[in-house]
């Protein structure tokens, strides 16, 4: 199974700070398409997981464009520019390319 | 509109098993497939299996002999059952179509 490494595990931020996180894979996530199935998720407290960027950078309808993602083959990123109280919660990148679908461990993203 | 509801029983007990339906609006089974996933209390997402818009299912490796996921079209919903419950089987189970549209989830409790 692909191994998706999410660092760090937390983050602590003040609202209007922008910050990154990263994810890495163990197999690279080029798929025979020659798309790159790389998506990132935002579960808040008590919520069901949303996506907000799938396809490595695409953004999802209605997400803020704060939001935007990077990287390709093994290597990703996301960054959230002037972060709102909103996007406070946990992050998990999740791979789309191979099978098993896997998860990152998830980045907890609090207040300072 | 698309949606997706979870439902099933919250208490099952050790050894037996869970069955759960997943009913689905606003789009037809034959045309996207439908993905399980599952989170323990306090942990992070596992994906558990999918069924394919042509009717063909996946399978986590490490639930695969005891899980298996079905559908009726014409009621529009997709059924998981998985025997040999344990109590770490204990979680909140999501259904999911492509990761962008995700139900609220069932939080379901597996009693030694």
């Amino acid at each position: 199974d692909v191994v998706m490494t999410q660092t760090p595990p937390s983050l602590s931020v003040a609202i209007g700070q922008s910050v990154s996180i990263s994810c890495k894979s163990s197999q690279s996530l080029v798929a025979s398409d020659k798309n790159t199935y790389l998506n990132w998720l935002l579960q808040s407290p008590g919520r069901s997981p949303k996506r907000l960027i799938y396809q490595v950078s695409k953004l999802d309808s209605g997400v803020p464009d704060r939001f935007s993602g990077s990287g390709s083959e093994k290597d990703f990123t996301l960054k959230i520019s002037r972060v709102e109280a909103e996007d406070l919660g946990v992050y998990y990148c999740l791979q789309g390319t191979h099978l098993p679908r896997t998860f990152g461990g998830g980045t907890k993203l609090e207040l300072k | 509109q698309v949606q997706l509801k979870e439902s099933g029983p919250v208490l099952v007990q050790a050894s037996e098993t869970l069955s759960l339906t997943c009913t689905v609006s606003g789009f037809s089974l034959t045309n996207y497939g439908v993905i399980w996933v599952r989170q323990p209390p306090g942990k992070g997402l596992e994906w558990m299996g999918i069924i394919w818009r042509n009717g063909n299912t996946d399978y986590n490796s490490a639930l695969k002999s005891r899980l298996s996921i079905n559908r009726d079209t014409s009621k529009s919903q997709v059924f998981l059952k998985m025997n040999s419950l344990q109590t770490d089987d204990t979680a909140i189970y999501y259904c999911t179509r492509g990761f962008g549209a995700w139900g609220q989830g069932v939080m379901v409790t597996v009693s030694s």
